[in-house]
């Protein structure tokens, strides 16, 4: 079964630094990927997505993730951290081969991002 | 689109009290989600549906909670009766089969609070 693991429920960085969020997956097949951010009492956003194409993802606001098949690693950097990326972030994946639709989230990662 | 639009936004009820929350998915979708996220808990998803028809249900609570979708446009979730446990934010997400990534679409969430 598929599982997701996002190590760090909390990441403080001053701003101007770099940013990673940690995610692991298990799969029995090859996954798709995906990562989410919240902000304050708001829906889920979809940052990026991994769907078998390039490792290496480019998101929206900066952000990029690269799919490390051999360390099962989905992990989530942003160069320069900005005041505005203070939020809950998630790191999902997707459950099966087949078309289920189901996605399975990790516990998420606050950002706290210091002036 | 307007994306997947939930109401009420706030909901604050009294113990015991039937509650329904509405959920608008993004036209053309053929999945929808009902998710809970609490603090404690985190995101919990709750039941899914493929095409108006109940997939998975194992993650309702318990018999107080139960989900339709009549038709392709909207689904409810209610709780009956209400407890203080209850209280959380509901989230509705919809997603395309045929898009073969599975990414889900969040509505701005149901902030439920049972006194």
């Amino acid at each position: 079964a598929q599982s997701v693991t996002q190590l760090g429920s909390h990441v403080s960085v001053s701003e101007g630094a770099l940013v990673l969020l940690r995610c692991n997956y298990s799969s029995s097949v090859p996954p798709y990927l995906f990562w989410y951010v919240q902000y304050p009492n708001q829906g889920l956003q979809l940052l990026l997505k991994y769907t078998s194409a390039a490792t290496l993802v480019k998101g929206i606001n900066g952000f990029e993730a690269e799919f490390k098949k051999s360390e099962t690693s989905f992990h989530l950097t942003k160069p320069s951290a900005h005041m505005s990326d203070a939020a809950e972030y998630f790191c999902a994946v997707s459950e099966g081969s087949g078309n289920t639709g189901k996605l399975i989230f990790g516990q998420g990662t606050t950002l706290q991002v210091k002036p | 689109d307007a994306g997947v639009i939930q109401s009420p936004r706030h909901e604050v009820t009294e113990m015991g009290q039937e509650v329904t929350l509405r959920c608008k998915p993004i036209s053309g979708h053929d999945y929808l989600f009902w998710y809970r996220q609490t603090m404690m808990r985190g995101l919990e998803l709750l039941i899914y549906f493929n095409n108006n028809v109940p997939i998975d249900d194992s993650g309702m609570p318990e018999d107080r909670f139960s989900a339709k979708m009549p038709n392709a446009s909207f689904s409810t979730l209610k709780i009956q009766p209400s407890e203080p446990r209850d209280s959380a934010v509901y989230f509705c997400a919809s997603s395309l089969s045929g898009s073969y990534s599975y990414e889900q679409y969040f509505g701005p969430g149901t902030r439920l609070t049972v006194t």
